[in-house]
């Protein structure tokens, strides 16, 4: 099993939609995580870090569930600026904050 | 301010050679990270310094090294490179390690 896995989609929604990503992690002593975004041959620009308590910044809200091992980025009011690759990123199981990513979601808002 | 730089952006360079790859962090930032990214993947981590020492190495053969400088400015280095080296190299700059990682544009290097 991968230690980070996402759906690689692509998930193509209109504008206004709201769209949600998944991503599991495997490593259940995990504390940190984020949720990183990279447009094509960019750099990943970090988006928001995910607490236990759940993180909401505008329209973007992600959920941490340590039950079920996963962590979630919900989009709401999708814009065609927001079509990109969402990487999440598991930063435990280390001392010194190894990031161990997903594979990506790719999402495509269209008109 | 300035963000995250890395040097050069494009690269080519033929099999068997040499490959020096700079960074400098964010003003304030002592730790770097390195990670490969291939297309279609997510990024995956080579190495991290803290204070000028390695702290984490990942999966990677004994061709890859790097170090970091007084200055927190960090290189990867990579000998007698092989086609499958060919990747997007980015470096990540954090207060400390365990803190938000903020990356470079990436070093897209292509051996051929």
């Amino acid at each position: 099993r991968k230690e980070v896995e996402q759906d690689p989609g692509p998930f193509n929604v209109p504008e206004g939609a709201t769209v949600a990503f998944n991503c599991t992690y495997s490593n259940s002593a995990s504390q940190s995580f984020f949720w990183y975004r990279q447009d094509c041959r960019k750099e990943p620009k970090l988006l928001m870090s995910v607490y236990s308590s759940g993180n909401e910044d505008g329209r973007f809200t992600a959920q941490l569930n340590r039950a079920s091992q996963y962590i979630s980025l919900l989009i709401r009011d999708s814009k065609l600026s927001d079509s990109a690759t969402y990487l999440c990123a598991d930063a435990g199981g280390t001392s010194y904050g190894k990031l161990t990513f997903g594979q990506g979601t790719i999402l495509t808002v269209h008109p | 301010d300035a963000g995250v730089t890395q040097s050069p952006t494009h690269l080519i360079k033929t099999r068997g050679q040499h490959v020096t790859l700079r960074c400098s962090p964010i003003s304030g930032h002592k730790s770097v990270s390195w990670y490969q990214q291939v297309l279609g993947q997510g990024p995956q981590f080579i190495f991290q310094y803290y204070e000028k020492e390695e702290r984490g190495r990942g999966n990677f053969p004994d061709r890859f090294s790097a170090r970091q400088f007084p200055n927190y400015s960090s290189e990867l280095n990579v000998n007698a490179l092989l086609l499958g080296d060919s990747a997007l190299y980015l470096c990540a700059s954090s207060l400390r390690p365990n803190t938000e990682a903020f990356f470079g544009q990436g070093t897209r290097l292509t051996v051929v």
